[in-house]
């Protein structure tokens, strides 16, 4: 069955800390990825994107994130987590020729000072 | 360039009322998602339309309707309301299939 694994429902990391994310998948393809993060009661916002080419994506606010085929992981990480990454991080996965796309159960991240 | 917009934000039902939400894509965008978002559940697909109409649908049941305009706005109908369909409404747009989606805030609807 396809489906979308996030292993981490919360993850507390220090002010200035590195941050990764865990997302694995399942298809019977590889599917197009994405990052997206969620504040309380807003929308979601991207932060990056695969589609194809360079397994490593850059995205917005530092995020970068590695997809491994291999594997069926796209981790998404930051090398420093300011106090505003506090939020809820969801993986995404969409497959060719679709626009059905299937959400992980979202990893909700809380920053320390 | 403005963003997805939805509205209303929030909305309050009775059970057994029908609501109807409203999304209006990016400009150029004419492929329109909707998801459901509830704590236990997540975030759920529900369907997509693209130029008017529905191209993949989510496994929900019927009182779950949605239709698309010629402008690529949209609408969705939630009818017979019930306790459960209290959630976050999602919706999304795209250039077309495969393309990044853009989120719009949501709609907070809850069911008493």
């Amino acid at each position: 069955a396809q489906s979308v694994t996030q292993p981490d429902i919360h993850i507390t990391v220090s002010e200035g800390a590195s941050l990764e994310l865990r997302c694995n998948y399942s298809y019977g393809a590889t599917p197009y990825l994405f990052w997206y993060v969620q504040s309380p009661g807003q929308g979601l916002q991207l932060l990056l994107k695969y589609f194809s080419g360079d397994t490593l994506v850059q995205g917005i606010k530092g995020f970068e994130a590695e997809f491994k085929r291999s594997q069926s992981s796209f981790n998404l990480r930051k090398p420093s987590v300011h106090w505003s990454d506090a939020a809820e991080y969801f993986c995404a996965v969409v497959p060719y020729n679709n626009n059905d796309m299937r959400f992980g159960a979202g990893t909700r991240l809380t920053v320390k000072p | 360039k403005a963003g997805v917009t939805q509205t209303p934000r929030y909305l309050i039902k009775t059970r057994g009322q029908q609501v109807t939400l409203s999304c209006s894509p990016i400009s150029g965008h004419r492929s329109v998602s909707w998801y459901q978002q509830t704590p236990g559940q997540g975030l759920q697909f529900l369907f997509e339309y693209f130029s008017e109409t529905q191209r993949n649908k989510g496994n929900f049941p019927g009182r779950f309707s949605g239709r698309q305009f010629s402008n690529s706005r949209s609408e969705m109908n939630v009818s017979t309301l019930e306790l459960g369909d209290s959630a976050l409404y999602l919706c999304a747009s795209s250039v077309d299939i495969n393309t990044e989606a853009f989120f719009g805030q949501g709609t907070r609807l809850t069911v008493v």
